[in-house]
């Protein structure tokens, strides 16, 4: 059975960094074509795909947020850390992270419950 | 980026219609699409991954068609319980990006 969940402050001031750890269960990271990536979702609006990484320690980001993500894996520790960067208001969203399998040209399969960051002074 | 676009962003419609939302990508992504359902406050779920193969678990009135950049949601007996949220994902190229979302309503 697969499980994921996703951990990290609920409250963050603006140009703070934010440190998100997915500590996942039912699958190791080290298996070929198995990714976890994080999706955000601000309030009442559209799912947006920040990063993901893979197996082999591919590591993959969103054009936009580059700059300011930073994925890393621990596989011995079944654990998956995602920091961003100077944050903003605009950030407050929930952040979700998921499994991905057939090196990402697969779905979002299993889901972490997601945790909301606020992001404010 | 691939862009994805979705159409309706929000529909209403009563319990045994038949209900199709489409997605179209900025360029030809193969079948590398999926469906997710989300309802409020929970996580998305996916209905439909290769642009219509369905994920284990999930009832047969919901079915998936489409390739290259035109897709189609569609659900064949509405049922309350398909009150929700519905996004589309490519995932042929990163960014894998969402579309927009639909959102649909039981009337």
């Amino acid at each position: 059975q697969i499980t994921l969940k996703e951990s990290g402050p609920t409250l963050v001031k603006p140009t703070q960094t934010l440190t998100l750890t997915c500590i996942f269960s039912g699958f190791s990271l080290s298996t070929s074509g198995v990714g976890v990536g994080w999706i955000r979702q601000p309030p009442g609006k559209a799912l947006e795909w920040l990063a993901l990484i893979y197996w082999d320690d591919d590591k993959r980001y969103s054009p936009s947020l580059k700059t300011r993500l930073t994925i890393t894996k621990d596989t011995s520790k079944n654990q998956v850390v995602l920091t961003m960067t100077n944050m903003d208001p605009v950030d407050t969203a929930t952040y979700y992270c998921a499994h991905n399998y057939d090196s990402g040209g697969g779905p979002f399969d299993y889901w972490g419950q997601g945790t909301l960051v606020t992001v404010s002074s | 980026d691939i862009q994805m676009t979705q159409s309706p962003s929000s529909l209403s419609a009563s319990v045994g219609d038949r209900v199709s939302i489409t997605c179209r990508a900025s360029q030809s992504i193969s079948t590398y699409l999926n469906w997710y359902q989300q309802k409020p406050g929970r996580a998305p779920k996916v209905l439909i991954y290769g642009a219509s193969s369905l994920q284990r678990g999930v009832p047969t009135r919901f079915s998936g068609s489409g390739s290259g950049t035109d897709f189609t949601l569609t659900i064949s007996s509405l049922q309350p319980e398909d009150s929700a949220s519905y996004y589309c994902q490519q995932s042929y190229s990163t960014p894998y990006t969402f579309g927009q979302g639909t959102k649909l309503e039981i009337k």
